[in-house]
């Protein structure tokens, strides 16, 4: 079965600084993975996918995510991180091994970003 | 942009109660779900839906719950008798027709459903 661990509950960094939040997936077959965000009062949107076509993926708002097998790793990047990205982050990997693709979601991580 | 909405927001009932929670979801989606996440744990995957009829639901998703399309715009989820443990945020999300791997869920805002 498919799983995801975020590492960090809480992350706060400076306006300006490097954003990194971390996940890991546990997955038997090739995984479809995917950071979903969540600003105060509404739902999750989808900031970036992977599906096997390129390691590193591009999301909205300057966000980026790279997949390493090695690693088992999918860490959401951001070079320079905004006031406007505090938020709750979701990383969820694709459950293929049911009926439907339902999605299998980590603890999630709440980044502060401070003046 | 097309987006998926639940109602009501936020919902307070008693022990025992019967409540439903109402997901309008994107007009030419097809695959329906229901996803929880209680206060300081993951968001769980609730139950699935095409087709008007459920297509894979976990342990969570007791004969307490049942889902719905009653009018080919509305999704429900009823929960009978509600449980204390039953406090947590319900998330509607539906996908497109296909419903493949990897395909993209657009999740609604959420309903805080709060059992006293």
């Amino acid at each position: 079965a498919q799983s995801v661990t975020q590492l960090g509950s809480h992350v706060s960094v400076s306006e300006g600084a490097l954003v990194l939040l971390r996940c890991n997936y546990s997955s038997s077959v090739p995984p479809y993975l995917f950071w979903y965000v969540q600003y105060p009062n509404q739902g999750l949107q989808l900031l970036l996918k992977y599906t096997s076509a390129a390691t590193l993926v591009k999301g909205i708002n300057g966000f980026e995510a790279e997949f390493k097998k090695s690693e088992t790793s999918f860490h959401l990047t951001k070079p320079s991180a905004h006031m406007s990205d505090a938020a709750e982050y979701f990383c969820a990997v694709s459950d293929y091994g049911g009926a439907t693709n339902k999605l299998i979601f980590g603890t999630g991580t709440l980044l502060a970003v401070q003046p | 942009e097309p987006e998926v909405t639940q109602t009501p927001s936020h919902q307070v009932t008693q022990m025992g109660q019967e409540v439903i929670l109402r997901c309008v979801p994107i007009s030419n989606h097809l695959y329906f779900y229901w996803y929880r996440q209680i206060l300081g744990q993951k968001v769980e995957f609730l139950v699935s839906f095409y087709n008007n009829e459920i297509s894979e639901k976990s342990e969570i998703f007791d004969d307490q719950f049942s889902v719905e399309r009653p009018d080919g715009s509305n999704f429900t989820l009823k929960i009978r008798s509600t449980k204390l443990e039953d406090s947590a945020m319900y998330f509607c999300a539906s996908s497109e027709a296909e419903g493949t791997v990897g395909n993209e869920q657009y999740f609604g805002p959420g309903t805080r459903l709060t059992v006293t």
